[in-house]
Order: C-alpha cells, then sequence, then structure tokens
C-alpha cells in the first residue's frame, strides 16, 4: 500500500534553532517527492522539489535530502524564524496524475 | 500567471444547508483536485476532476459532489450540511514540469457548519 509518514507529529523549538523533520514513504512506482508548507488557514505552498537522481535541494534556509534506496526524505531548516511556524507536508509522487500521496504533516512551532 | 483562486474565502451556513465552493485553476491546468481539511488534521482527497470528466473519489457520501466545466474550472457541492463539515476546503490544479507532477493549491474556503 502506498504510504507517506512524517515524523515528528509536531515540533516546538527556539527561534534561531536548526530543526529536522524526516518522511518516510513506501510509494512505487516514484517520481517525485514535494515538501509544501501551509500556514494556519492557507493553501499549501511548495517548499522544494526532489527527483530520483537529487541527494539534497536547497531553498533558502530550507535544505531536503532524499534517499531513493532507503525510502527517505528530511527537511531541515536552519536558524528557524517565528514565521516558519506552519504545518510541513511531503507529498510522493507515483508518475501520474492521481498517483500524488500525502503525508499527515509536521506541526512546527517557533517561540521566541 | 495567475495561481489557483477560490470563493468564497469564508462561509457560515446551518446545518442541514447546502453550500457550493468554486474553483479556478492554473490556466492551462485541465485537472481539479478538491481536498478537505478538518481544523489539526491533514488533507484528505475528496475528488479529481479532469478534462471535464470525474476520474476519483474519497471516501465521502454521495452528499459531497462536483462538476467542472468547459473552461476547467469547478464547483464542489456539499448537501444537507453536518456540523463535522466544518474545514478548511482545498482546490489545486496540477502542473506537469521536468520534475513531474505536482499540486498547486489554492488559499481555500472556510466553511463553517453551526
Amino acid at each position: 500500500k502506498n504510504q507517506v509518514e512524517q515524523s515528528p507529529q509536531s515540533l516546538i523549538i527556539l527561534e534561531g534553532k536548526n530543526c529536522t523533520l524526516q518522511c518516510n514513504y513506501t510509494v512505487s512506482p516514484f517520481s517525485n517527492l514535494r515538501w509544501y508548507k501551509q500556514d494556519t488557514g492557507r493553501g499549501p505552498v511548495s517548499l522544494t522539489i526532489m527527483t530520483f537522481s537529487e541527494n539534497t535541494k536547497s531553498n533558502g534556509r530550507y535544505t531536503a535530502t532524499l534517499d531513493a534506496d532507503t525510502k527517505q526524505s528530511s527537511l531541515h531548516i536552519t536558524a528557524s524564524q517565528l514565521s516558519d511556524s506552519a504545518s510541513y507536508i511531503c507529498v510522493v509522487s507515483g508518475g501520474g496524475k492521481d498517483k500524488l500521496v500525502f503525508g499527515a504533516g509536521t506541526i512546527l512551532r517557533v517561540k521566541s | 500567471e495567475a495561481g489557483v483562486t477560490q470563493s468564497p474565502t469564508h462561509l457560515i451556513k446551518t446545518r442541514g444547508q447546502q453550500v457550493t465552493l468554486r474553483c479556478s485553476p492554473i490556466s492551462g491546468h485541465t485537472s481539479v483536485y478538491w481536498y478537505q481539511q478538518a481544523l489539526g488534521l491533514g488533507l484528505q482527497f475528496l475528488l479529481w476532476y479532469d478534462e471535464g470528466e470525474e476520474r476519483n473519489r474519497g471516501n465521502f457520501p454521495p452528499r459531497f459532489s462536483g462538476r467542472q466545466f468547459p473552461n476547467y474550472s469547478s464547483e464542489l457541492n456539499v448537501n444537507a450540511l453536518e456540523l463535522e463539515d466544518s474545514a478548511l476546503y482545498l482546490c489545486a490544479s496540477s502542473s506537469v514540469d521536468r520534475e513531474g507532477y505536482g499540486y498547486t493549491f489554492g488559499s481555500g474556503t472556510r466553511l463553517t457548519v453551526v
């Protein structure tokens, strides 16, 4: 069964600290993996896109890694800011329009 | 390029009423997806429309329905509203880029059923 599991479910960190969110998947075949950031009450916004051949990709203070052998991805946030408080959703694509599998998300709260 | 637009942004309805939510995909995108997100929970797949046809639906009762118009915009209809229908309803259109398929989401419609 195609599944995407994210951990931790929620996380509280102090402003300025780093954190890492995890995403494990069993989706097959695999086309790409995307991390989305969803602010409360808003639609998710794409942060990074990883394909099979990519191991790491950065977008500002966000760095995503992908290990296609172990089917794991991580999202590392550096020097966190209050505005990073959001839900982070991992989405894995199996290659077609209807082959997108969503994780339940990690809720991150950054406090001052 | 305009993104995915949804209307209205907020809505309050009474239990038993009917509601229609609207979505316009990114220009050129033929697929529209609807998701329900209850407060504090993950996205639950509702419906997928592509080229004017319903292609797939999630595990929701028949009172959740919709359609897609020739210009690829879409409506989500919910009949006989129940309190637990209160949620953020998100619409997304799909894009294919060099990395493959992905979603672009709208900002959502917050529905409150009282």
